[in-house]
């Protein structure tokens, strides 16, 4: 069965580094998603990429995030200089289309910590 | 108010009990929803997607009030393996990309 998966599963960084966090989507799925969850609270929205473009952000996604499709699969999400409120888990999901925009495919998720 | 409301429980039910779930929305524009389950530290998935008319799927039955700004899930003889928290998600306002989820009720259910 196809997947999402991501890497790393688990980073620690110094708060100011920059971090990368690699996803690669299903391989036919058009739609791309970076979602985060902290420890103990819901999942928030970051930001959504189709077409080589950013299609949506939330307030979270702010110039610090970045996303970038550097080929034809992987999909990453750029933190420029952590803060210890981006500690959290931070899914990939990726979905064939927008007719059921809601069924998602998430990745296994990557926790990062930010001491 | 909160976009999207659910009672965090837990619900504590015995294998074979029916339980049912309810979650709010606020957004009366909101066009799609869903339910997703989410087992301890992993990722979200799509348990089922909500319809207008309401749908079943084995044991799962979930209902959609546009009027009252409500959606349920209903689960049938429980199973062990149900034990996880179920999320309520709901399309964001603007955009079909955004979807906006609930803290999640979460389901314990014993032998």
């Amino acid at each position: 069965e196809p997947e999402v998966t991501q890497t790393p599963s688990h980073q620690v960084t110094q708060m100011g580094q920059e971090v990368i966090l690699r996803c690669v989507p299903i391989s036919n799925h058009l739609y791309f998603y970076w979602y985060r969850q902290i420890l103990g609270q819901k999942v928030e929205f970051l930001v959504s990429f189709y077409n080589n473009e950013i299609s949506e952000k939330s307030e979270i996604f702010d110039d610090q995030f970045s996303v970038e499709r550097p080929d034809g699969s992987n999909f990453t999400l750029k933190i420029r200089s952590t803060k210890l409120e981006d500690s959290a888990m931070y899914f990939c999901a990726s979905s064939a289309g927008q007719i059921i925009p809601g069924e998602l495919f998430f990745g296994e998720g990557s926790r990062l910590t930010v001491l | 108010r909160k976009e999207v409301e659910q009672d965090p429980g837990p619900f504590n039910v015995p294998e074979g009990a029916t339980v049912a779930f309810n979650c709010t929305y606020s957004n009366s524009a909101s066009q799609s929803f869903f339910w997703y389950r989410q087992d301890c530290r992993k990722e979200p998935k799509l348990l089922m997607s909500v319809y207008s008319s309401g749908n079943e799927d084995g044991r799962f039955t979930a209902q959609l009030n546009r009027a009252s700004q409500y959606i349920s899930l209903l689960i049938r003889d429980s199973k062990l393996s149900d034990s996880a928290t179920y999320l309520c998600v709901v399309n964001g306002e603007d955009s079909s990309y955004k979807l906006i989820f609930g803290s999640g009720t979460r389901l314990l259910v014993r032998p």
